[in-house]
Order: C-alpha cells, then structure tokens, then sequence
C-alpha cells in the first residue's frame, strides 16, 4: 500500500547523539514528507521530499529518500531535549485523487 | 503556532449529547480536513473540503456531520456518538487540495475527545 511504515516504533538516545527513524512503503510515490507531534498536540511539517530527489536538508534535519528500496530516513543531529516527540512520514501517491497517509509514527525520547 | 485552531480542546460527552468541533484557518488557504487520531492507530482522514466544497467522505459513520460555511472555517457536528469514538481529533489546511491535493498540510492542536 501506499501507507509508509516507521521504524523502530520507539526510540530512545541520550542528548547530543544522532537520532535516526526509517520510512519503508510499498507502491511508488510522487513525494513523501516528515511531520513531528509533540503529545497530544497538532502535527508539524518539517521537511517534503519528491520522487525525484534524494536528499534535503534543513538545520539538524537530514532527509533521504531511495525510492528503489522504497524507503526514506529522517537523520536529527546533535539531539536536543526539545526534539522529544513523535514523528511521523506521509506518503503522496502518484495519481491526483491521491491523498497523503500517514504511517504510525515513531516515539523519540532524547534523556538528558 | 501554526495559523490553524481548534476549539475546544478537550471535551467530555455521553452518548446521547450533541456536539461541535470549530477549526478555523488564518493562512488563505482553499482546502481543509478533518482527521481522527487513536492510541496506536495511524492518522485517518476523515473529510476534505476544498473551496467550502466536499471532496472526500472516507466512509464515515453518519454520526459525524462536516460543515464548512468558507474555506475559514470547518465544524465536526457529533451526535450519538459510542465510547470508541473517543480520540484525539485534527483539523488541518493546505493550499489546495484540487490543484496540488499531496502538498503540506498545517494542523491545529486538536480536540482531545471524551465519549462516556
């Protein structure tokens, strides 16, 4: 399906260390991008990467995207207890009546 | 603060009460959505409304009534709603969803949801 799934389900790493969460989906699409929610809040956009693009940066965030094996990765550098939250990817399909889903999410917890 | 809110924030109904969620947009954009998050579950698109004109249902039980009056402003109309219905629920825009239907969305808090 469309629907990106993120791994691992959870993750926690000291502050200062990389952080890193994978994307794998399983038809092609136009685009995929990478949302954060903090708990029980709304979702924010962090970072849309097309199809035809392989990586994107933007601050500490570093986004990949290798659509041969049908996954991308979110890279957060230099972890910081503000980047505790969960994130999420979200596919774009390829035809227009395609609306973006988004995967589960993975739960990042930086420890001081 | 994303330009997109929700009122209210939380709320507790029983089973026979009606209810209505308000979400409001102050970025000019044309589309808005409804969304519906559960513990463990993924995100499910609920309705879609662009230029205040619905352009996806992903069968939703009746009991949820959209309302878009302008492309400002979204309501969730809830009656007779059951326990399982209790869930966080988002309100989002994007600039608009018949042009570019894949592009970025921005979400409000949400409505964390109680049924009794």
């Amino acid at each position: 399906s469309q629907q990106g799934e993120e791994d691992p389900q959870a993750l926690s790493i000291q502050e200062g260390e990389n952080a890193t969460m994978n994307c794998s989906y399983k038809t092609s699409i136009n685009n995929l991008q990478w949302y954060r929610q903090n708990s029980g809040r709304g979702l924010v956009h962090l970072i849309l990467i097309r199809s035809n693009e392989r990586e994107k940066h933007s601050g500490r965030l570093r986004v990949t995207l290798d659509t041969s094996k049908k996954s991308s990765s979110l890279l957060i550098t230099a972890s910081r207890a503000a980047d505790t939250a969960s994130y999420f990817c979200a596919t774009g399909g390829m035809n227009r009546d395609d609306k973006i889903i988004f995967g589960k999410g993975t739960r990042l917890h930086i420890l001081p | 603060e994303t330009g997109v809110t929700q009122t209210p924030r939380h709320l507790v109904m029983g089973m026979t009460n009606k209810k209505s969620l308000k979400c409001e947009q102050h970025l000019g954009h044309n589309a808005m959505y409804w969304y519906k998050q559960s513990a463990k579950k993924p995100l499910e698109l609920m309705f879609v409304y662009s230029l205040e004109e619905r352009v996806e249902n992903n069968s939703v039980p009746s009991r949820f009534s959209p309302e878009c009056p302008n492309s400002s402003h979204l309501f969730l109309h809830l009656h007779t709603l059951q326990p399982e219905d209790s869930a966080l629920y988002l309100c989002a825009s994007s600039q608009d969803a018949k042009r570019e239907p894949q592009e970025t969305q921005y979400f409000g808090p949400g409505t964390r949801l109680l049924v009794l």
